[in-house]
């Protein structure tokens, strides 16, 4: 069956940069896009952008360019979201979600990294 | 502030019918289809209603969905105890070339 395994939880100070991994498995990895989505405490879900799995071409959705990086390694069927300069309110779970066919269509999500940035 | 607008709860009896409004523009629901999330605290969103109306495999058919102009609606005829949780209308939006969730609501029953 379809599983996207991300990796665990962070807690980074401000300032700094990390790197969460979402490893696919049960289905071609890339057949489907990769979407990732925040979620921040006690709001509601914000849509980060995507990455073609095909060509590696990744799309930052609005407000989420620059510190934002979606990567791939297609050998070992993962998918990496790496954020710079951390600031407080990028404290939220952060969730990759295969694109199911058409825009918003995210059909299997992992199951979530939380990222605290704290001092 | 999100460009879809939801009501920030509703609630019901298993008795009743529940809608979930999800009111956007022509950029957005006026051009591109619209799906519908469920998600429990702690654990990820799940997929309920893709491509305005249709249920993936696994989705009590107490749930559906539908479109009219620049809005959406989700139906829960019935609800159950455990439908208790938050829902998220989602969809593409040409002018902010993105996608753009709803800002939630929390179904209590």
């Amino acid at each position: 069956q379809v599983q996207l395994v991300q990796s665990g939880s962070e807690l980074k100070k401000p300032g700094a940069s990390v790197k969460i991994s979402c490893k696919a498995s049960g289905y071609s990895f890339i057949t489907y896009t990769m979407n990732w989505v925040r979620q921040a405490p006690g709001q509601g879900l914000e849509w980060l952008g995507w990455i073609n799995t095909k060509t590696g071409k990744p799309t930052n959705g609005r407000g989420f360019t620059g510190r934002f990086v979606f990567s791939l390694d297609t050998s070992a069927n993962t998918a990496y979201l790496q954020i710079s300069g951390l600031r407080a309110d990028d404290t939220a779970v952060y969730f990759c979600a295969r694109g199911g066919g058409a825009w918003a269509n995210f059909d299997n999500w992992g199951q979530g990294t939380l990222v605290t940035v704290s001092s | 502030q999100s460009v879809l607008t939801q009501p920030p709860s509703v609630s019901g009896t298993p008795g009743q019918r529940v809608t979930v409004s999800c009111s956007g523009s022509q950029s957005n629901i006026g051009s591109n289809s619209v799906n519908w999330y469920q998600k429990f605290p702690g654990t990820a969103p799940k997929l309920l209603i893709y491509s305005n109306n249709k249920r993936p495999s696994g989705v009590p058919d107490r749930f559906s969905g539908s479109t009219s102009g620049t809005s959406a609606s989700l139906d829960i005829s019935g609800p159950q105890s455990e439908d208790e949780a938050d829902y998220y209308c989602a969809t593409w939006d040409d002018s902010l070339n993105g996608v753009i969730f709803g800002g939630g609501t929390k179904l209590t029953v």
